[in-house]
C-alpha cells in the first residue's frame, strides 16, 4: 500500500459540469503531481504542487486547476467538463527535498466519465 | 527530457525471465532510468531505477551498458500476476525537474 488515497473512486457527471477530485499524500511527503490517463495510454502529467504553489504545468488548458492545503494534501478541480475529461486521474506523492523526486507514490485514482 | 522507446506489447510464459529494453539515445548525464509497473485501474507502482551498471531488488534487477543509450529490465521467472503495463521513464534527479513523462508502456501478457 503506497499510502496515497483519492476520492471518490468512481464520478460521474454532464458535460460542461465542474469537478473537484481529492488526492491525501503519503505520509512525510509534501510534494503533489496530478496526471490524467485515458484508456490505453499511458498518465500524462497535468500539474505538480509544492508548498501550496503550482510548481509545474503540463499541457492542459486553464480549465484544470488546482489547490495544495496546508496539511500537503491536494485537489483537482476542472471546469466547462468536455466528454474528452473521461479518464483515471491519478495523484502521485513524493518527498522532493529528499532528492527522490523520481519515486513518485500513485494513488489509485478517480475514474471519471463524462457523458 | 529524454525520449524513450519500447515494445507495445511482449508474451511470455510462467516461470520464464522476462527482458523489456527501453532505448533512450538523448539520455543527459544528470538522469536516472526508472521503471514503473501498472495494473488496470491502479496507478502505477515504482519497480526500481539505475544510474549505471546494474541494480537489483526483490523484484526485478535493471541492466544499464555504459553507453547509457538504452536500458533492460530484467523479471525473473514471472507468474500470471505480472501481466501488467511496464513503463521505462528517464530523468533528472535533482529535484530541477520533477513532472515524469510517460510513454504507452510495454504490455507484458503472462500466459500459463
Amino acid at each position: 500500500d503506497a499510502g496515497v488515497t483519492q476520492s471518490p473512486t468512481h464520478l460521474i457527471k454532464t458535460r460542461g459540469q465542474q469537478v473537484t477530485l481529492r488526492c491525501s499524500p503519503k505520509s512525510g511527503h509534501d510534494t503533489v503531481s496530478w496526471y490524467q490517463q485515458a484508456l490505453g495510454q499511458g498518465p500524462q502529467f497535468i500539474f505538480q504542487y509544492y508548498e501550496e504553489e503550482e510548481r509545474q504545468r503540463g499541457n492542459f488548458p486553464d480549465r484544470f486547476s488546482g489547490h495544495q492545503f496546508p496539511n500537503y494534501s491536494s485537489e483537482l478541480n476542472v471546469n466547462a467538463l468536455l466528454l474528452g475529461d473521461s479518464a483515471l486521474y491519478l495523484c502521485a506523492s513524493s518527498l522532493v527535498s529528499a532528492g527522490e523526486s523520481y519515486e513518485q507514490y500513485f494513488g489509485p485514482g478517480t475514474r471519471l466519465t463524462v457523458t | 527530457l529524454a525520449k524513450t522507446t519500447q515494445p507495445i506489447s511482449m508474451d511470455s510464459y510462467e516461470g520464464q525471465e522476462v527482458n523489456i529494453t527501453c532505448s533512450h539515445n538523448n539520455i543527459a548525464t544528470n538522469d536516472y532510468i526508472t521503471w514503473y509497473q501498472q495494473f488496470p485501474s491502479q496507478g502505477p507502482r515504482f519497480i526500481i531505477q539505475g544510474y549505471k551498471t546494474k541494480v537489483t531488488n526483490e523484484v526485478a534487477s535493471l541492466f544499464i551498458p555504459a553507453d547509457r543509450k538504452s536500458s533492460t529490465l530484467s523479471l525473473p521467472r514471472v507468474s500470471l500476476s505480472d501481466t501488467a503495463v511496464y513503463y521505462c521513464l528517464v530523468g533528472d534527479m535533482s529535484g530541477r525537474d520533477d513532472k515524469i513523462i510517460f510513454g504507452k508502456g510495454t504490455r507484458l501478457h503472462i500466459l500459463p
